[in-house]
């Protein structure tokens, strides 16, 4: 069964820390892996990543891709409380014509002043 | 924002009642899909439709069933409510399902099942 692992579960950081969020995955036919931020209700669209070693970059937010060991990670720097969230990390799917998301658990990032 | 809205906001049922959850999708998105997610876990997928037909469904029961319309907006429902049916109900427009194209996500109904 296709499944996403995301690590840590929660995470408690001070401004100014740089964090790093883990998503490993097992998924057949992988075309590409997302991740969202999710603050209240609807998870918002960080990044796609579809290939490998190829860095993702928005402000201080970051995310690289390894589809030969099969996981990515999220990084940001500099934290500030408004980056407390859960972060979710899905992959793409397509069962029997529908193309579904599978997502992790998330990760909840506290980020404490 | 999307611009894909969800009503209610916020939902309170009894055990055994019935409940009718809305999504109008994305302007020129003909696919919905619509995903549960429980408290401390990810959104897990229901179903999915497009151009108003069921075209993918997940491992949640028969009592959950939806509708896609004309204009493309969506109903969730689900009948014979339980406790463990207490969720965030999201839908997610895309523009159309082969190849994956980017699902936009509504803000909700959250779902309390007393």
């Amino acid at each position: 069964e296709d499944k996403v692992v995301q690590s840590p579960l929660s995470l408690v950081v001070h401004e100014g820390d740089t964090v790093t969020l883990n998503c490993s995955y097992e998924v057949t036919n992988f075309r590409s892996l997302l991740w969202y931020k999710q603050e209240k209700k609807a998870p918002t669209f960080l990044f796609m990543l579809t290939s490998s070693g190829i860095e993702k970059k928005s402000g201080r937010l970051s995310s690289i891709l390894d589809k030969k060991e099969l996981f990515s990670i999220l990084n940001i720097t500099a934290t500030q409380t408004g980056d407390s969230a859960i972060y979710l990390c899905a992959v793409p799917f397509t069962q029997g014509g529908s193309e579904k998301l599978v997502f992790g658990k998330g990760t909840k990032l506290t980020v404490n002043p | 924002e999307t611009g894909v809205t969800q009503s209610p906001t916020h939902l309170i049922k009894t055990r055994g009642q019935q409940v009718t959850l809305r999504c109008s999708s994305q302007s020129g998105h003909n696919t919905v899909s619509w995903y549960q997610q429980a408290l401390g876990q990810g959104p897990q997928f229901i179903f999915q439709y497009y151009r108003e037909e069921e075209n993918g469904r997940g491992n949640f029961p028969p009592r959950f069933s939806g509708l896609q319309f004309p204009n493309y907006s969506s109903e969730l429902n689900v009948n014979a409510l339980e406790l463990d049916d207490s969720a965030l109900y999201l839908c997610a427009s895309s523009l159309n399902f082969r190849g994956y194209n980017e699902q936009f996500f509504g803000p909700g109904t959250r779902l309390t099942v007393l």
